[in-house]
């Protein structure tokens, strides 16, 4: 079974630029969530997405941040324009339940570097 | 709000040695709780987890048991390997609302041959 495919794996860029994180979950999980993980913390939940619709994007910074989950499969995450603070690995996953009765799956997140 | 909170790290043990991570945790209610694992180069992935209280939850040799009493879960191992370094995330998820996981800030772990 194909995992969470995440892309680009690097990206670095100066500030006041834009950046776009693509997410292709696994095949029949309804459920998707972006996680921002900065250096030394553990991952904060942006936004969750039940199909195509957002569950909970109360900690989505929306001045800068954007996501959408189109036809419900894959998601893009794009930031415009980034400042320094938004450096991190951005961390797509996927479930087919709740997260409090089931499992997680994660891709392998996508660094981005904000110069 | 809720919160979770993991022992500092980085924590350097043996091979064979036991292995204890604290982890506590703030929730109204009754949340669900987890430990996840991320190896080096690898995503994070689930490792194991407890959905009511007294629960324990086991895998790979780890045990973490759900103490209501005291709000915590702490992941023990009694010999762990080469193979068991890497960051190991506490987690909890409430049953209410969105039962999005909230994590801690997470624990570096190497072992030593």
């Amino acid at each position: 079974e194909a995992g969470v495919a995440q892309s680009p794996r690097y990206k670095i860029i100066e500030k006041r630029q834009s950046v776009a994180f693509w997410c292709n979950p696994i095949s029949g999980h309804a459920t998707l969530y972006w996680y921002q993980q900065i250096l030394g913390q553990g991952p904060k939940l942006l936004i969750q997405f039940q199909n195509n619709g957002v569950v909970d994007d109360s900690q989505l910074p929306k001045d800068r941040f954007s996501a959408e989950r189109l036809k419900g499969v894959d998601s893009t995450l794009k930031i415009q324009p980034a400042k320094l603070e938004d450096s991190a690995v951005y961390l797509c996953a996927s479930s087919l339940v709740a997260a409090n009765t089931g499992e997680l799956f994660f891709g392998e997140g996508s660094r981005l570097t904000v110069l | 709000g809720n919160s979770v909170t993991q022992m500092e790290g980085p924590v350097t043990l043996s091979e064979e040695a036991f292995l204890t991570i604290n982890c506590t945790y703030t929730a109204t209610g009754y949340p669900s709780l987890f430990w996840y694992v991320q190896y080096p180069g690898e995503g994070l992935q689930l490792l194991l987890k407890a959905t009511k209280a007294d629960d324990k939850g086991s895998n790979k040799g780890f045990e973490a048991t759900y103490r209501k009493e005291t709000t915590s879960f702490h992941l023990e191992k009694g010999s762990v390997q080469v193979s068991d370094s890497a960051v190991y995330f506490c987690a909890l998820s409430d049953r209410q609302g969105a039962q999005k996981l909230v994590f801690g800030q997470g624990t570096r772990l190497t072992i030593n041959p």
